[in-house]
């Protein structure tokens, strides 16, 4: 297990509606990445949060939008949800190493959003 | 744009044999790459990293191979078990943020 924890684990939702998804980090890691999985494909990136600020988004609307708290944790939320918007949402942390130099990032067992 | 591909969606082998995953990145300027296992209802688990100036390099049972000159990475696993068995992505790092992944490899052990 990684220490990354989300809830909640299931989610059933309606096209429209709003969803708010949550993060701890690991203990010890500020940045937290956010990631869209659909069924049967990887991982994509949604955007990044270091320092209570987005720092980096992927190819997303804007209504994914997140925060940052000072204990690390991370909020993901979803406004006017689409039925494609069903997928698994995974939190990755990490600790940014020396400058410029990239660290491995650790993800929590992600939240499963189904919008009908 | 950026893809990071896998050749074999599905490779099958024997318990006891060693396992090759192959993966091929597109974007020359990605200088860190990791090899995730992620077993049915969990996250992706990490295995392995390599930084773009090695191109090699050895763990428990695994060795991750980089050619960045044909933008190759390939993951073998030694004496594959049947825990094992999971699908496995290949990601690249374009940039400070974000990971680049593929579509994944379905590894399947038979005992």
């Amino acid at each position: 297990e990684t220490g990354v924890t989300q809830s909640p684990t299931h989610l059933i939702k309606t096209r429209g509606q709003q969803v708010t998804l949550r993060c701890s980090s690991q203990s010890g890691h500020n940045t937290v990445s956010w990631y869209q999985q659909a069924l049967g494909q990887g991982p994509q990136f949604i955007f990044q949060y270091y320092r209570e600020e987005e720092n980096g988004r992927g190819n997303f609307p804007p209504r994914f939008s997140g925060l940052q708290f000072p204990n690390y944790s991370s909020e993901l939320n979803v406004n006017a949800l689409e039925l494609d918007d069903s997928a698994l949402y995974l939190c990755a942390s990490s600790f940014p190493g020396l400058a410029g130099v990239s660290s491995e990032q650790y993800f929590g067992p992600g939240t499963r959003l189904t919008v009908t | 744009g950026e893809s990071v591909g896998l050749h074999l969606p599905t490779l099958s082998v024997q318990e006891g044999d060693n396992s090759i995953i192959n993966c091929a990145y597109s974007n020359s300027a990605s200088d860190y790459f990791i090899w995730y296992k992620q077993e049915s209802g969990k996250g992706p688990q990490f295995i392995i990293d390599i930084r773009s100036n090695m191109d090699k390099r050895q763990g428990q049972r695994v060795t991750v191979l980089l050619n960045k000159t044909v933008k190759h990475l390939s993951l073998q696993i030694a004496a594959t078990q049947p825990g094992d068995s999971a699908v496995y992505f290949c990601a690249e790092k374009p940039s400070f943020q974000k990971l680049v992944f593929g579509t994944g490899t379905r590894l399947l052990v038979s005992p």
